[in-house]
C-alpha cells in the first residue's frame, strides 16, 4: 500500500533563506509523486511532479524536488524564500487502483516566511 | 478554459438539511474526484468516478452520495447534514493514462453545518 509522511507540520524560515520541506513515501512499486501548494482560502496548485523520468524535478516559482529511491524521500527545496511562499504544502503519492489513479495525501506542512 | 469549477463557494446548513455540491470540468478528463479537507488531516477521498457511468467509494464515504451526470459533471450530495460534515470540499479531475494522471482541483466549497 502507498503512504506519505510529511515530517514537519510547521516550518518557519526568514525571507531570503533556503526552504526544505520533507516528505517520505512508501510504495510497493515505482511511484508518481507530486507537490501541491495551497495559499490561504484557495484551491490546490501543482508545484511539480515526478513520474520516473529525471530524479531532480524542477517546478514553478523556483521550487525543486529530488526523488531518492534509496531513502524513499521526495523533499521540496527552494534556494531563497519569498514572502509569497507562505502557504501550506502537500506531498502526494499516486496509486493506480480500481480503474483510475488515486492520490494519497500527506497531512501538509505549513510554511511561514519571516520578514 | 475554466478548468474545474465548483458551486457554491460557501454554504451554511442546519443539522438534517440536505444539499448538493456541483462540480464541472472542461478538460475532457475521464476521472473525477471529491475530497474533504479538515485541519491537520490533508485531503481525504470521499468518492470518485473513474469514467463516465461509474462511481466508487473512497476513504470517507459515509453520509454522502454522488452522481456522475455526464463526462463533465460530478455532484456530491449530503442527504442529512451533520456537524461532522463541516469541512472544505474539493472536486478534482484527471486523465487515466500513465504520465497524465495529474489531478486538477477546483477552488473548493466551504460548508458549515450548525
Amino acid at each position: 500500500a502507498q503512504s506519505v509522511t510529511q515530517l514537519d507540520s510547521h516550518v518557519s524560515v526568514s525571507e531570503g533563506t533556503p526552504v526544505l520541506l520533507r516528505c517520505n513515501y512508501s510504495s510497493s512499486y515505482s511511484p508518481s509523486l507530486f507537490w501541491y501548494v495551497q495559499h490561504p482560502n484557495k484551491g490546490l496548485q501543482l508545484l511539480l511532479k515526478y513520474t520516473s523520468a529525471a530524479t531532480l524535478v524542477k517546478g514553478i516559482n523556483g521550487f525543486e524536488a529530488e526523488f531518492k529511491k534509496s531513502e524513499t524521500s521526495f523533499h521540496l527545496t527552494k534556494p531563497s524564500a519569498h514572502m509569497s511562499d507562505a502557504a501550506e504544502y502537500f506531498c502526494v503519492v499516486s496509486a493506480f487502483t480500481s480503474g483510475t489513479y488515486k492520490y494519497i495525501f500527506g497531512t501538509g506542512t505549513r510554511l511561514k516566511v519571516l520578514a | 478554459n475554466a478548468g474545474v469549477t465548483q458551486t457554491p463557494k460557501f454554504q451554511v446548513l442546519k443539522t438534517g438539511q440536505s444539499m448538493t455540491l456541483q462540480c464541472a470540468q472542461d478538460m475532457n478528463h475521464n476521472s473525477m474526484y471529491w475530497y474533504r479537507q479538515d485541519p491537520g488531516m490533508g485531503l481525504r477521498l470521499i468518492y470518485y468516478s473513474a469514467s463516465e457511468g461509474t462511481t466508487d467509494k473512497g476513504e470517507v464515504p459515509n453520509g454522502y452520495n454522488v452522481s456522475r451526470l455526464n463526462k463533465r459533471e460530478f455532484s456530491l450530495r449530503l442527504e442529512s447534514a451533520a456537524p461532522s460534515q463541516t469541512s472544505v470540499y474539493f472536486c478534482a479531475s484527471s486523465e487515466i493514462r500513465t504520465g497524465q494522471e495529474t489531478q486538477y482541483f477546483g477552488p473548493g466549497t466551504r460548508l458549515l453545518v450548525l
